[in-house]
């Protein structure tokens, strides 16, 4: 069974910091997806990445950096936090080669900036 | 990229069949249908992709009208358990940079 995980469930930072979300994917997965959620806006593409150095901007990058050193590891970064980027963020990634592959999601981090 | 549309909510009560409808216009002749399933504090989780007419498996059974301009998740006998989110989306399913696009799902509680 593919497993994305996600470094911490909760996170708990203030306006200004620099803030790292960090993602692991167990299956050598070439793309790999940040998304945010917010009640009644349904899940949001950030960034994606569909190689190792390689990204994409996703609807709503502004505000929002994203690193790949290795295949297995997507992190997005928060480069100065402000509130209105509290929310849920949800990293995933999918198989570049085969047909029919859906996207295997991490549980969250759910992120609240003070 | 193509849109979706589905209902905010629905409630339905135990052992029914339960039917979710989507639609997506500008759906682009690569694309494929896919559904998830989210549950609260949790990522979502696939159920089931199409491309055209019916597919069925262990969970549920998808339908995709000629036109694919609309597809209709359906969930044989629903229990307690089948209360979360359903998330309809459009997209190529793989091997592309293209992004996949969510809509804002549909909230469904099933009722004792």
């Amino acid at each position: 069974d593919v497993k994305v995980t996600q470094s911490s469930r909760y996170l708990v930072k203030r306006t200004g910091e620099k803030v790292f979300l960090e993602c692991v994917q167990d299956m050598d997965h070439e793309n790999m997806f940040w998304y945010r959620q917010d009640p009644g806006l349904g899940l949001r593409l950030i960034y994606f990445s569909y190689d190792v150095k390689m990204k994409e901007k996703g609807d709503i990058p502004e505000g929002y950096s994203v690193s790949r050193e290795k295949k297995e590891r997507f992190s997005l970064i928060l480069e100065s936090a402000s509130t209105n980027q509290t929310s849920m963020y949800l990293c995933a990634s999918i198989d570049q080669q085969g047909e029919h592959q859906p996207q295997h999601f991490g549980d969250g981090t759910r992120l609240s900036i003070l | 990229l193509a849109k979706t549309t589905q209902p905010i909510s629905m409630d339905s009560y135990e052992g029914q069949e339960v039917n979710i409808t989507c639609s997506h216009n500008n759906i682009a002749t690569n694309d494929y249908i896919t559904w998830y399933q989210q549950f609260p504090s949790q990522g979502p989780r696939f159920i089931i992709q199409g491309y055209k007419t019916k597919v069925t498996n262990e969970v549920a059974s998808l339908f995709i009208p000629a036109d694919r301009k609309s597809s209709t998740l359906s969930l044989p006998r629903v229990s307690l358990s089948d209360t979360a989110v359903y998330y309809c989306l459009v997209g190529l399913p793989s091997g592309s940079a293209r992004q996949l696009t969510f809509g804002s799902g549909t909230q469904l509680t099933v009722l004792p």
